[in-house]
């Protein structure tokens, strides 16, 4: 069977600290992997994905950087974070490319 | 611009009612539209998933419906349960290669004993 894991999944970190937060995927190949972060209220917003090894894309322009250094691990990590920062970040795959996605239980990011 | 929109924002219900949640987005190409539950602190978890085929699809409880020609889809809650109280996420992913989702913004159940 298919797992994903997040940790840690709660972080509280100053303003200006670096961030890294890790994602890996069990059971499965080759899996589409997506970082979102949902601040408090608001909907899920998608960072970066990545189809493969070394391939990331990014969705939205911030101080965030995401690097895919094997097949089934995904980084999101930060050199100086904001308060923006703040949020709850869920990282995703896809198991096929029905587009159906899996969550992990995501990251508690608290910046102080 | 692709963009799904959920009313209603939030819902308040009494333990054992119905509940209609609904979803219209204008996502072109259509691939799939997918209903998700998410609970407070938690990663969503997905309910159901409907191609452009699928009218009607069920899990239980949750009957998710899908009008591809107006572009619409509800979430039909029968017999409610305080479990159920959640958010709700309506998202719908484009044809083509890199398959991303479109999400909206949910809606959030609360059901009251």
């Amino acid at each position: 069977s298919q797992t994903i894991h997040q940790w840690p999944a709660t972080l509280v970190q100053p303003v200006g600290s670096p961030l890294s937060l890790e994602c890996t995927v069990e059971g499965t190949s080759n899996p589409n992997l997506y970082w979102y972060r949902q601040a408090a209220g608001r909907g899920l917003q998608l960072l970066f994905y990545s189809v493969g090894i070394g391939q990331i894309s990014s969705e939205v322009p911030q101080n965030l950087s995401a690097s895919r250094p094997q097949d089934r691990q995904f980084i999101l990590s930060s050199k100086k974070l904001l308060l923006s920062d703040s949020g709850f970040y869920l990282c995703a795959y896809n198991r096929d490319k029905s587009g159906e996605q899996y969550f992990g239980p995501g990251t508690r990011l608290t910046v102080t | 611009k692709n963009q799904v929109e959920q009313s209603p924002q939030s819902l308040i219900i009494l333990e054992g009612k119905n509940c209609t949640l609904q979803c219209n987005y204008t996502v072109s190409p259509f691939s799939n539209l997918r209903w998700y539950k998410q609970d407070t602190g938690r990663g969503p978890v997905s309910l159901t998933i409907m191609t452009f085929s699928e009218n009607t699809k069920s899990n239980g409880r949750y009957t998710a419906t899908l009008d591809a020609d107006t572009k619409q889809s509800s979430l039909h809650i029968t017999a409610s349960q305080l479990s159920d109280s959640a958010s709700y996420i309506c998202v719908v992913t484009t044809s083509g290669g890199s398959y991303i989702p479109t999400f909206g913004r949910g809606t959030s159940l609360i059901v009251h004993p």
